[in-house]
């Protein structure tokens, strides 16, 4: 079983559509939880920084961190064409050994 | 303020041969970690050097090493190369190997293997 999974999609959503995007985990120890963006043969940018169970919202973007069912998610209000990309969740407990999820690909259709 | 840099953007070796892929940590950042990113997954952790010394290391066989610099700047050398080995390779930064700051990527070197 790996440490993190994440249904790699892809997603297909019509512009102005919410998106949520998942990740399931399996080391309780975890204790920090990130979403990064990846666009097509970059690098990822870090979108969302939580470290605690429950929401933290920035703009259209939601991370929502559900300790007890390891369970994480990524909400996207309004989803514009921009938002097109793979979606990684990351996590890590102590340390700086980052464990990435498989991405999730979304296409948002103007 | 300069992010995460790395050099080449794009590399393509043979099997048996051996590479050097170089990344220059974002504006005060002590702590670099490498990551392999295979096509259609995530990254994977390889390895991570603070104060010039392997901190700490993912599951990849010693035929991956690497170093750091005084400046902070890294090398990741891969030996004897497979053609499992391409992939993107990724350069990530943070402050202090000990926190849990978060890292910041740069662009990637892709590798391909033939």
């Amino acid at each position: 079983q790996k440490e993190v999974e994440q249904d790699p999609g892809p997603l297909s959503v019509p512009e102005g559509a919410i998106v949520s995007l998942n990740c399931t985990y399996s080391n309780s120890a975890f204790q920090y939880f990130m979403w990064y963006r990846q666009y097509s043969r970059k690098g990822p940018e870090l979108l969302m920084y939580t470290y605690s169970s429950g929401n933290k919202e920035d703009g259209r973007f939601t991370a929502q961190v559900d300790k007890s069912s390891k369970y994480i998610s990524l909400f996207i209000r309004d989803s514009q064409p921009s938002d097109s990309a793979t979606y990684l969740c990351a996590m890590l407990w102590g340390g700086n050994q980052f464990y990435f999820g498989t991405g999730t690909s979304l296409t948002v259709i103007p | 303020d300069a992010g995460v840099t790395q050099s080449p953007t794009h590399l393509i070796k043979t099997r048996g041969q051996q590479v050097t892929l170089r990344c220059s940590p974002k504006s005060g950042h002590d702590t670099v970690s490498w990551y392999q990113q295979a096509l259609g997954q995530g990254p994977q952790f390889i390895f991570q050097y603070y104060e010039e010394e392997e901190r700490q290391r993912g599951n990849f066989p010693d035929r991956f090493s690497g170093h750091q610099f005084p400046n902070y700047s890294s090398e990741l050398n891969v030996n004897a190369l497979l053609l499992g080995d391409s992939a993107l390779y990724l350069c990530a930064s943070s402050l202090d190997w000990r926190s849990t700051d978060t890292q910041y990527f740069g662009p990637g070197t892709r590798l391909t293997v033939l």
